[in-house]
Order: C-alpha cells, then sequence, then structure tokens
C-alpha cells in the first residue's frame, strides 16, 4: 500500500518570503514523488518529480523539493513566494516496485500568497 | 496536439440516470486514469488503465465501470447515479517520463 499525508489544509505567506508546503509519504517500495498545482477552475499540472538522484529537485515555476528518505518527506519550497503562486498543491506518490501503477494523491495544500 | 479531453464540462443527473464520461487522449501514452475531487479530499482514484484491454481498481470503484478498447480512449461509466457521485472528473494519461496529463475535468451534480 503506499500513500501520502500534506498535514496543513493551508499555508499563508507573505509575498517576497520564503514557502515550504509539506508532504510525507509511505510505501513498500522504491518511491516515485510529485508535486502537482492546481489553479481555480483548471486541470492539474505538473510541477516536479523526483524518480531517483538528487534529493533536490528542481521544477517549473521557481519551485524545488527535497527528497529526504530517513524522514519519509518531499517538503515543496520555493525561496521567494509571488502572489501568483496561490493555489491548491498536491503531492502524489507512486511505488515503483512489483509493477505498481496506482498514483496516489494527498489531500492538498491551499496556498494563499499575501500581497 | 491536444493533449487529454474530457466531454462534457458539466452535467446534472437525476438520482438512477446513467451516463458515460468521455476521456480521449493523443500521446500515445498506455497508462491512463480516472480520479474524483472532492472539497477537503483529495484526489481519489476510481479506475486505471496500464494498456488497451486492460483496467483495474482503485480506491473508490463501486458504482462506475470502465472499458479501454484503444489506446486513446478511457471513458467511464456511472450506472444509477447517486447523491454521493456529486463530485469532480479528472481523467489523466502517464507517459514514459512520470509525467500525468490531466484534462479539464467534468463537474458533475446528481440532484
Amino acid at each position: 500500500a503506499q500513500s501520502v499525508a500534506q498535514p496543513e489544509d493551508q499555508v499563508n505567506v507573505a509575498e517576497g518570503n520564503p514557502l515550504t508546503v509539506k508532504c510525507t509519504y509511505s510505501v513498500s517500495g522504491n518511491p516515485y514523488l510529485f508535486w502537482y498545482v492546481q489553479y481555480p477552475n483548471r486541470g492539474l499540472q505538473f510541477l516536479l518529480k523526483y524518480i531517483t538522484g538528487d534529493n533536490l529537485v528542481k521544477g517549473s515555476y521557481g519551485f524545488e523539493a527535497e527528497f529526504n528518505k530517513s524522514q519519509t518527506s518531499f517538503h515543496l519550497k520555493k525561496p521567494s513566494a509571488l502572489v501568483s503562486d496561490s493555489a491548491l498543491y498536491f503531492c502524489a506518490v507512486r511505488d515503483n516496485s512489483g509493477g505498481y501503477q496506482k498514483v496516489t494523491f494527498g489531500t492538498g495544500t491551499k496556498l494563499q500568497v499575501i500581497p | 496536439n491536444a493533449g487529454v479531453t474530457q466531454t462534457p464540462k458539466f452535467r446534472i443527473l437525476k438520482i438512477g440516470q446513467s451516463m458515460t464520461l468521455q476521456c480521449t487522449q493523443d500521446m500515445n501514452h498506455n497508462y491512463m486514469y480516472w480520479y474524483r475531487q472532492d472539497p477537503g479530499m483529495g484526489l481519489k482514484l476510481i479506475y486505471y488503465s496500464v494498456g488497451a484491454g486492460i483496467t483495474d481498481k482503485g480506491e473508490v470503484p463501486n458504482g462506475y465501470n470502465v472499458s479501454r478498447s484503444t489506446t486513446e480512449d478511457f471513458p467511464l461509466r456511472l450506472e444509477l447515479a447517486a447523491p454521493s457521485q456529486t463530485s469532480v472528473y479528472f481523467c489523466a494519461s502517464r507517459g514514459k517520463n512520470e509525467k500525468l496529463f490531466f484534462g479539464s475535468g467534468t463537474q458533475l451534480s446528481v440532484l
């Protein structure tokens, strides 16, 4: 079984400040981890992924995420928040062992960037 | 290159009616998924497919059926609609780079 937890329903941050959106995961085997963003009344868009290699991955719009195997975390970060970053963010996981093809999403975190 | 196309965008059903949500992708992806999104609940996987002719249940399959006769199409059928199926439905496809491409969604109300 695989699961993802996003402990914060909402994160508020002032424009220009750094932001962090938290995600922890649970898998039996080898995790593939993802972040997606959803703007109002839109579908989800891919931001970044961790498959293998460097623990710090960079993605679209200046976002990055750090894979921490010991803490089973994959937190999303950005050095300086923009008002236009306000959206709903989803963490997702796929266990890549044993031919498992399901992709499981967290409950989402609403990011509000305050001008 | 249209990506993932879902129809309809909106639909209102009466309790007990049936309908099919259409999903088509033009990226030749083998993997396709149906999710439902409810407020505060994130996305729940309904069904998925690893290729034409092969489908499997996700977390919340009850009340739904799928088929995958071609690589491009992955329709989701609701039989005997219930108010609990009021939701926003998203179809997605996944290629070799692991990225999911989502359609724009279908907002369904069952009254």
